[in-house]
């Protein structure tokens, strides 16, 4: 159970393109999705907290309107990386919590990596 | 201080050997503690989770948590080959998980 599928694995865009990435609950309903980044040989750091029917929670540093999350359904979190820069090249990773709660460990996708060209 | 830090490595230990990870962490709130394994180009797998002052085993991992010191540890009997990857400890602040940077361990055949 917890599965998590992410979507697409590897996408690669000009500079000023748009790039959307989808994480869906495969078996659970997700109210709460979490969305990583990860830079070579770095820690996962988190994005932002998306919550289902509602708006998103951006971690400090993270610009809300760059990263544009959308959590339509219990099932889907999307996040969009608008006018991609360079910069922004990294291993995206979304999670979500099982059943048990805010005690429950993360299961994760298995990350967008996106290189901006 | 970082919320959770672990050493970089990399930690070479031999085939069969038992393998140690440390980790420690910033919040006294923090509640839950898990172990995530990750191996290069991938998204990470949980390993173990803990949410118990003690020990807690499952199979050749056995995960070690102390809130007084604020410490909490991965022990990998029998080491092997497949073993070799970046441990992620990871730790709950309010309803959020926070990672550490990742210790890299590498098994020698």
């Amino acid at each position: 159970g917890a599965v998590v599928s992410q979507h697409p694995s590897r996408v690669i865009c000009k500079s000023g393109t748009s790039v959307k990435i989808e994480c869906r609950s495969l078996d659970f309903q997700a109210t709460t999705m979490f969305w990583y980044r990860q830079f070579p040989k770095q820690s996962l750091m988190l994005m932002a907290t998306s919550n289902e029917g509602s708006k998103a929670t951006y971690e400090q540093g993270v610009e809300k309107d760059k990263f544009l999350i959308n959590h339509a359904s219990l099932t889907l979190s999307t996040l969009t990386v608008t006018s991609a820069h360079p910069e922004d090249s990294s291993f995206y990773i979304c999670s979500a919590r099982g059943s048990g709660g805010i005690r429950s460990p993360l299961h994760f996708g298995n990350g967008t990596r996106l290189t901006v060209t | 201080q970082k919320e959770v830090e672990q050493n970089s490595g990399p930690l070479s230990v031999p085939e069969g050997a038992i393998a140690s990870l440390n980790c420690t962490y910033s919040d006294r709130g923090s509640q839950s503690f898990f172990w995530y394994r990750q191996y290069s180009g991938k998204s990470p797998e949980l390993i173990m989770f803990i949410y118990s002052n003690g020990d807690k085993e499952d199979g050749r991992f056995t995960a070690q948590l102390n809130k007084a010191s604020q410490y909490v540890s991965l022990l990998i009997r029998d080491s092997q080959p497949s073993d070799s990857a970046t441990y992620l400890c990871a730790v709950n602040r309010d309803d959020k998980i926070i990672f550490g940077k990742g210790t890299r361990l590498h098994i020698l055949p």
